[in-house]
C-alpha cells in the first residue's frame, strides 16, 4: 500500500507564475517530509524538508506547506523558472527510521518560457 | 568533492542472465543505500549498509538479489538470474556517519532493461 501519494503525474506552468505540487500521505506517524528534485539521467537531489511540528518551511523561492489534519503537503515555487523543470518527489522516512525513505511516484513539472 | 558514482549507466540483458551493478559512494560516507524505481512507480528502498554491514535489507525483493560492500567502500548489487520485472532504475545513495535522510546523496542511477 502506497503511503505517500502524488496524484498528478505532470504539471505545466508559465515562467514567472507559481507552481504548486501536491502530496498526500496515509501514515500519521511520519515525522518529517522531504521534497527531492530530479533531472533526467541524474539522481534525486534534496530540495527542502518540513518537520511534522511545523506547518510551513521556506527556502528562497521554495516553500513547503503541511496540513496534518488533511495529511497533505504542497511545494510552492515562486516565481517558476525554466530551470525548475524536473520531476519532483515527495518523500518521508518510515516510522522509527531516519534513513529508509518512502517516495511518491513523482510529478513532472514543466515551466514554459 | 566527487559525488556518488554508479556503473554501468545502462545495462540491457536477457532474462536468466546475471548483472552486477556497482556503486562508489562519496569518500568517507559510512552509510550506503540502494533504491529502485520501476517505470512509472515510486522509488523504493532496497537496503542500507553501515560500513560493510547490512543494517537493513527489508526492501530486497527476493533472494535473486545480492548486495555486498566488502571493505566498507564501494558496493555491488547482483541480480541472478534476472527476470523481466527487475527492469528499472537502480539508485545508490550515501550519507555520512552522523547524517540521516537529510543528507542522502544520490547517484545518477543504473538503467536496467531485462528482455
Amino acid at each position: 500500500d502506497q503511503q505517500v501519494k502524488q496524484n498528478s503525474p505532470s504539471l505545466s506552468v508559465q515562467e514567472g507564475r507559481i507552481s504548486i505540487l501536491n502530496c498526500d500521505y496515509t501514515n500519521s506517524m511520519f515525522d518529517y517530509f522531504l521534497w527531492y528534485k530530479k533531472y533526467p539521467a541524474e539522481g534525486p537531489t534534496f530540495l527542502i524538508s518540513i518537520s511534522s511540528i511545523k506547518d510551513k518551511n521556506e527556502d528562497g523561492r521554495f516553500t513547503v506547506f503541511l496540513n496534518k489534519s488533511a495529511k497533505h503537503l504542497s511545494l510552492h515555487i515562486v516565481p517558476s523558472q525554466p530551470g525548475d523543470s524536473a520531476v519532483y518527489f515527495c518523500a518521508a522516512p518510515e516510522g522509527g527510521s531516519n534513513y529508509k525513505l518512502t517516495f511518491g511516484k513523482g510529478t513532472l513539472l514543466t515551466v514554459n518560457p | 568533492e566527487a559525488g556518488v558514482t554508479q556503473f554501468p549507466s545502462h545495462s540491457v540483458i536477457e532474462k536468466g542472465q546475471t548483472v552486477t551493478l556497482r556503486c562508489d559512494p562519496i569518500s568517507g560516507h559510512d552509510n550506503l543505500y540502494w533504491y529502485r524505481r520501476v517505470m512509472g512507480k515510486e522509488i523504493k528502498f532496497l537496503l542500507h549498509f553501515v560500513k560493510e554491514s547490512k543494517q537493513d535489507e527489508s526492501g530486497m525483493p527476493n533472494n535473486r538479489f545480492l548486495a555486498e560492500r566488502t571493505g566498507g567502500t564501494y558496493s555491488t548489487l547482483k541480480v541472478q538470474p534476472a527476470e523481466l520485472e527487475d527492469s528499472g532504475v537502480y539508485f545508490c545513495a550515501s550519507s555520512q556517519a552522523t547524517g540521516g535522510w537529510l543528507t542522502q546523496y544520490f547517484g545518477p542511477g543504473t538503467r536496467l532493461l531485462v528482455l
